[in-house]
């Protein structure tokens, strides 16, 4: 069974201290790795997609890399508008529904 | 469009009531998705839409009914639900349920928040 974990569940920063977030997986077989910034009483915003080992992605102060066992999320610099949930997630290798499996998240709360 | 939205953004119904949320998108996506998500939880699947066709129904109990009346639309009737029911339900949509399809593709509406008293 796919499983995906997510360190740590809450990080506080102060504005301008840069941090990591950490998301392990355990699956069949990886078909890509997605990432999310989910704001209090919203949707999911999708970030990135990473498909294979090495493969890194950025935006603004967000960086986005996977290892075969682990995904991380640099945030740079932050500010307090990056206050939020990120969460990642795995498709699983069976073709039906597409249904994703998400680790539970890593609230981040960046204080000016 | 590049939207998934979702109606209405909030609401509160007694343990009696019948209600419907809706979702709708117009990006041609033909996979679409009832999740539900407890507060400092992540999402968690409901059901699963694939070509307006029941394709995952993920043991939800029998108050809540799914239907996709067309490509675009998706509606979950809510029935005798039950203060634990409570939660934010999102709505999400892929180009495809096929593997490949849905690459990086999901797309969430910013949900319905569900109150049942």
């Amino acid at each position: 069974e796919d499983q995906v974990t997510q360190s740590p569940e809450a990080l506080r920063l102060q504005e301008g201290e840069s941090s990591s977030l950490n998301c392990s997986y355990t699956v069949s077989g990886l078909r890509g790795l997605f990432w999310y910034r989910q704001d209090p009483g919203k949707g999911p915003e999708f970030l990135f997609t990473l498909y294979s080992a090495g493969e890194e992605k950025e935006k603004e102060r967000l960086k986005a890399t996977l290892t075969k066992k682990e995904s991380f999320l640099h945030i740079t610099a932050p500010k307090p508008e990056d206050s939020a949930t990120y969460l990642c997630a795995v498709p699983p290798i069976k073709a039906a529904g597409n249904k994703l499996t998400f680790g539970g998240g890593t609230r981040v709360l960046v204080k000016p | 469009d590049t939207e998934v939205t979702q109606t209405p953004k909030h609401l509160v119904m007694g343990m009696t009531n019948k209600k419907s949320l809706k979702c709708e998108q117009h990006m041609g996506h033909r996979a679409m998705y009832w999740y539900k998500q407890k507060a400092k939880k992540p999402p968690e699947l409901m059901f699963v839409y694939s070509y307006e066709k029941l394709s995952i129904n993920e043991s939800v109990p029998s108050r809540f009914s799914p239907e996709c009346p067309n490509s675009s639309l998706l509606n979950l009737h809510l029935h005798a639900l039950q203060p634990e029911d409570s939660a934010l339900y999102l709505c999400a949509s892929t180009p495809g349920p096929i593997r490949g399809q849905g690459r990086g593709s999901y797309t969430f509406g910013s949900g319905t928040r569900l109150t049942v008293v």
